[in-house]
Formats: C-alpha cells, structure tokens, sequence
C-alpha cells in the first residue's frame, strides 16, 4: 500500500525566508511523487512531479524537491518566500502502473510580511 | 489547464434528495477521477474511470455512484444526500503523454447538503 504523510498542517514563515514543507512517503516500490498547490477557492495545481529520473526536481514558481529514498522523502523548497506563495500544498504518491493517486493531509503555508 | 469543466460550481440541496455532479474534459483522455476534499483530510479519491463505462471504487465510494456514457463526460451521483456529502467535490484527468501519471483537475463544485 502506498501513502504520504505531511509534517505540519500549518506552516508560517516570514517574507525572503526559506520555505521547507515536509513530505514523507510509503511505497514498496520506486514511486512516482507530486507537490500540488490549492489556492483559495481553485483546483489544485500541479507544483513539480518526480518519476525516476533526476532526484533533485525544479517546478514552477521557484519550488523545488528532493527526492531521497534512503530518508523516503521529498520535501519541497523554495529559497526566497513571496506574499504569493500563500497557499495549501499537497504531497501526493503514486505507484507506477497504479491508477490512483494518494495525498497526504495537505499544509497550509502563510507568509509574515 | 487542461480543458476541465464542473457544474455546477456551487449547489445547496436538503437531505434526502438526489444529486448529480458533472464533469466534462475536452481532450479525451481515458482516466478521469471524482475526489473530495476535507479540512484534515486533504484529497480522497471517490470513484474513477478507466474508459466509457469501465468505472472503480475510491477510498470513500460509499453513498456514491457514477457513469461514464461518453469519453467527454464523467458524471457523480449521490442517490440520497446527507450531510456527512457537504464537500467539495473537484474532477480530474490523468495525462496520457509518456509516463508520467500526473494528474490535472478542475475547479471544484462546492456541496452543501442541509
């Protein structure tokens, strides 16, 4: 079985600071890992996905993760906080050749002007 | 944006009564999903499609069906709403380029079930 378990559901740090959102996965197999982001009132977005190949992924907005299987995690970065990075980020895992989808819990990131 | 649709966005109905959710892509591809979303709970998958009439059970399918008639169109019926469905119900459609599985979704319909 495979899951995803989100360290803070709430996460709040200044403007020009770095941004750390913690994601720790479960999978028997190599797994397919994705950031989403939901702002208010939208659909979710897709941030960065990882598949197998560089373990170290750029999306968009400036975030990236790191995909470390000997720690499972994939925590997702961005150096430099904006105003506009206020938003909810989901992990989600997948197990390749499986349809589905599974997400963790979600952390809501507020930025301190 | 990958050319999805819901409707309707916004709906209040009394419990009891039937509901059905729409979701309509543009670009044919085979997997389509119906979540809901939680506070706590982030996404759960409710039921999904792996071409016209070929529909799975989710995590949380109970109180739900769905139907897949044609490719464009995903539909989600709550037979007899209660207020545990008072959600917010958002589709999505699995890429089909390479291998990558990612999925897209769209806006989100908000339920209240009173």
């Amino acid at each position: 079985a495979q899951s995803v378990t989100q360290l803070g559901s709430h996460v709040s740090v200044s403007e020009g600071a770095l941004v750390l959102l913690r994601c720790n996965y479960s999978s028997s197999v190599p797994p397919y890992l994705f950031w989403y982001v939901q702002y208010p009132n939208q659909g979710l977005q897709l941030l960065l996905k990882y598949t197998s190949a560089a373990t170290l992924v750029k999306g968009i907005n400036g975030f990236e993760a790191e995909f470390k299987k000997s720690e499972t995690s994939f925590h997702l970065t961005k150096p430099s906080a904006h105003m506009s990075d206020a938003a909810e980020y989901f992990c989600a895992v997948m197990i390749g050749g499986n349809e589905k989808l599974t997400f963790g819990t979600g952390t809501r990131l507020t930025i301190i002007p | 944006d990958a050319g999805i649709t819901q409707s309707p966005r916004h709906k209040v109905t009394e419990t009891g009564t039937p509901v059905t959710l729409r979701c309509h892509q543009t670009e044919n591809h085979r997997y389509m999903y119906w979540y809901r979303q939680d506070p706590g709970h982030g996404l759960r998958l409710i039921h999904y499609s792996y071409g016209v009439k070929d529909t799975d059970k989710g995590e949380v399918s109970d109180g739900y069906s769905v139907s897949r008639s044609k490719t464009e169109d995903f539909l989600l019926t709550l037979e007899s709403a209660t207020s545990s469905q008072t959600s917010v119900y958002f589709c999505a459609i699995r890429a089909d380029r390479g291998s990558s599985y990612e999925q897209y979704f769209g806006p989100g319909t908000r339920l209240t079930v009173t």
